[in-house]
């Protein structure tokens, strides 16, 4: 079974540019979570999204938002791109979102720089 | 809130060395425990991980036992080799506002020298 993969690996971006990146989730899995991981700040939870909606969000301004399309395929997009968003965005996917015990699958990761 | 605070790093043993990562959690209700690490240049693969109080999760020698009582999660290896070089990263995942959430600590970086 194929694991999870983002689109595209590495990303450079100027200041004010937006940016889109993709995930697809494992086959099956109906979850996926971003997290967005800084050297200062480590992993940080930024949205979740389950049968195309979204059911949780992480401490991050309005810039920063996803969708999830009806193959579970999702996208989170950033607007008027800053210094600190350079950051390595993790997708990760799960089965089901209300099961604690439910492990999340994490794929290789966006590298995102923005001069 | 729910957090986890783990080892500072860097951690810098020498191979066939024993191996202990220090996790402690602060949670709400009955968080799963978790250990992800992270290769150079990659994203995060699951190591192990334990659902209830006082089990045992184990893989590749790696082992980490659910102390509800100490609320930790440590992470040990008896002999650790030169491959295990990576950052680890302690997490807990509970259900916040409806959802599955996962909380990491800020990681730590082993490095093993031959």
């Amino acid at each position: 079974k194929a694991g999870v993969t983002q689109t595209p690996r590495y990303l450079i971006k100027t200041r004010g540019q937006q940016v889109t990146l993709s995930c697809s989730p494992i086959s099956g899995h109906r979850s996926v979570s971003w997290y967005q991981q800084t050297p200062g700040q480590g992993l940080q939870f930024l949205f979740e999204y389950f049968s195309e909606t979204q059911r949780n969000k992480g401490n991050f301004p309005g810039r920063f938002s996803g969708r999830q399309f009806s193959n579970s395929r999702s996208e989170m997009n950033v607007s008027t791109l800053e210094l600190g968003d350079s950051a390595l965005y993790l997708c990760a996917s799960s089965f089901v979102s209300v099961k604690p015990q439910e492990t999340q699958y994490f794929g290789p990761g966006t590298r995102l720089l923005v001069l | 809130g729910d957090s986890v605070t783990q080892m500072e790093g860097p951690v810098t043993l020498s191979e066939e060395a024993f191996l202990t990562i220090n996790c402690t959690y602060t949670a709400t209700g009955y968080p799963s425990l978790f250990w992800y690490v992270q290769y150079p240049g990659e994203g995060l693969q699951l190591l192990l991980k334990a659902t209830k109080a006082d089990d045992k999760g184990s893989n590749k020698g790696f082992e980490a036992t659910y102390r509800k009582e100490t609320t930790s999660f440590h992470l040990e290896k008896g002999s650790v080799q030169v491959s295990d070089s990576a950052v680890y990263f302690c997490a807990l995942s509970g259900i916040i506002q409806g959802a599955q959430k996962l909380v990491f600590g800020q990681g730590t970086r082993l490095t093993i020298n031959p």
